[in-house]
């Protein structure tokens, strides 16, 4: 079947460094890598859609100096959040796309002190 | 304007009622799925339906596309139902709503 591991599961960082994060594919192509962040008390948000050989479309309010994200090859991509601060704190989900199925990770919870 | 509205933010209910949670998107939606989200933040996909009646276990999705608006029944709900349920529309990319908070008290 298709799985998605994220890791790590949780993380702590200190406010104004930087922590990346990862997403794995297993038993499928994710040809497309999509980035989500719910923060406290809200519901989830796209942050950036990656497709392999594409280039990666962020959505408004995030941007790839703040979030650059590496997808090399269809069954791995990887997100940092730089300089993050405590707005940043939240679970970062992946959601990797095969066609028109979309499998998501456990997520990243990101705790920033 | 927010794509995917969820209704009612929260609820509570004794164990054996049954639960009716409600979803309504504002643009067409070629896919739609109801997750359940763990206490721990983890999304489990319970049912797509894109349209029609669907059902599994003590779960029952019914989606109106020309309507746009989908429900989620649980019956019999029980104290492990607990926790937060999200409805998700796919419209090229995905939206969620903010989710129905479920309490199950035994």
């Amino acid at each position: 079947g298709a799985l998605v591991y994220q890791y790590p599961r949780r993380t702590i960082c200190k406010s104004g460094t930087s922590m990346r994060m990862e997403c794995q594919a297993v038993g499928f192509q994710a040809t497309s890598v999509a980035w989500y962040r719910q923060s406290p008390q809200k519901t989830f948000e796209l942050i950036a859609l990656s497709t392999v050989n594409s280039a990666i479309k962020y959505e408004q309010n995030f941007t790839q100096e703040k979030f650059p994200i590496s997808h090399p090859n269809l069954s791995f991509s990887s997100m940092t959040v730089l300089n993050a601060y405590l707005e940043d704190r939240g679970l970062y989900l992946c959601g990797a796309i095969q066609g028109s199925e979309q499998y998501f990770g456990p997520g990243t919870r990101l705790t920033v002190l | 304007g927010q794509q995917v509205q969820q209704s009612p933010a929260s609820l509570v209910l004794q164990e054996g009622e049954n639960a009716e949670l409600q979803c309504n998107f504002s643009s067409t939606a070629t896919q739609l799925q109801w997750f359940y989200q763990s206490p721990g933040g983890s999304l489990v996909s319970l049912l797509s339906n894109p349209s029609g009646t669907k059902h599994t276990g003590r779960l029952t999705s019914t989606t109106v596309t020309k309507e746009r608006r989908s429900s989620l029944h649980i019956s019999s709900s029980q104290t492990t139902d607990s926790g937060t349920y999200l409805c998700a529309i796919d419209n090229n990319r995905i939206f969620f709503g903010d989710g129905t908070q479920l309490v199950v008290k035994p």
